[in-house]
């Protein structure tokens, strides 16, 4: 069954420090999903992507946040100067088409910033 | 008001009993409405979706009430492995033309031996 994949599956970084986090969506899945969940809280929206442009984005995706999807297998997230309340779970994910589908996600990636 | 908001719960229920979930959602533009699972620290996992007329799946009933906002979620003879948190979704059209998932908090359950 194919799936959504993540990596790396944990992160820690300094503060200030720029990340990286990688995802590869289900390949005939045409739009992408960005979602962070902290630690004991709900899970939120942070970005949505089609066509190689952002659909739809969150107030928590302020500048220091961009996507990008640098060839035809990987989405990603980059958070530029990440502070100590970026330490999230941040969850990738993806549908077939853009309207009432279902998401699917994938595992994760626990990100600690010190 | 929230705009998903769920019972956070737990539910500690017996092996075998039937246990149901509530949702309310305060965006009545919302097209589409999704239950999912999480086990701790990992993904949601689809569970089902939910549509209008009430759907099954083995074990599991989803049913939506639009007029009320509403969306439940029955699991009969539960097992030990239901043990997780049950996670309400809606997904709305925005003003953008474009959708967004949004979570509830969730209700934790917990089946016990």
């Amino acid at each position: 069954e194919p799936e959504v994949t993540q990596t790396p599956s944990h992160q820690v970084t300094q503060m200030g420090q720029e990340v990286i986090l990688r995802c590869v969506p289900i390949s005939n899945h045409l739009y992408f999903y960005w979602y962070r969940q902290i630690l004991g809280q709900k899970v939120e929206f942070l970005v949505s992507f089609y066509n190689n442009e952002i659909s739809e984005k969150s107030e928590i995706f302020d500048d220091q946040f961009s996507v990008e999807r640098p060839d035809g297998s990987n989405f990603t997230l980059k958070i530029r100067s990440t502070k100590l309340e970026d330490s999230a779970m941040y969850f990738c994910a993806s549908s077939e088409a853009q309207g009432p589908y279902e998401q699917y996600f994938g595992p994760g990636t626990r990100l600690t910033v010190t | 008001r929230k705009e998903v908001e769920q019972d956070p719960g737990p539910f500690n229920v017996p092996e075998g009993a039937t246990v149901a979930f509530n949702c309310t959602y305060s965006n009545s533009a919302s097209q589409s409405f999704f239950w999912y699972r999480q086990d701790c620290r990992k993904e949601p996992k689809l569970l089902m979706s939910v549509y209008s007329s009430g759907n099954e799946d083995g074990r599991f009933t989803a049913q939506l009430n639009r007029a009320s906002q509403y969306i439940s979620l029955l699991i009969r003879d539960s097992k030990l492995s239901d043990s997780a948190t049950y996670l309400c979704v809606v997904n709305p059209l925005t003003t953008s033309g474009t959708y967004k998932y949004i979570f509830g908090t969730g209700t934790r359950l917990k089946v016990l031996a």
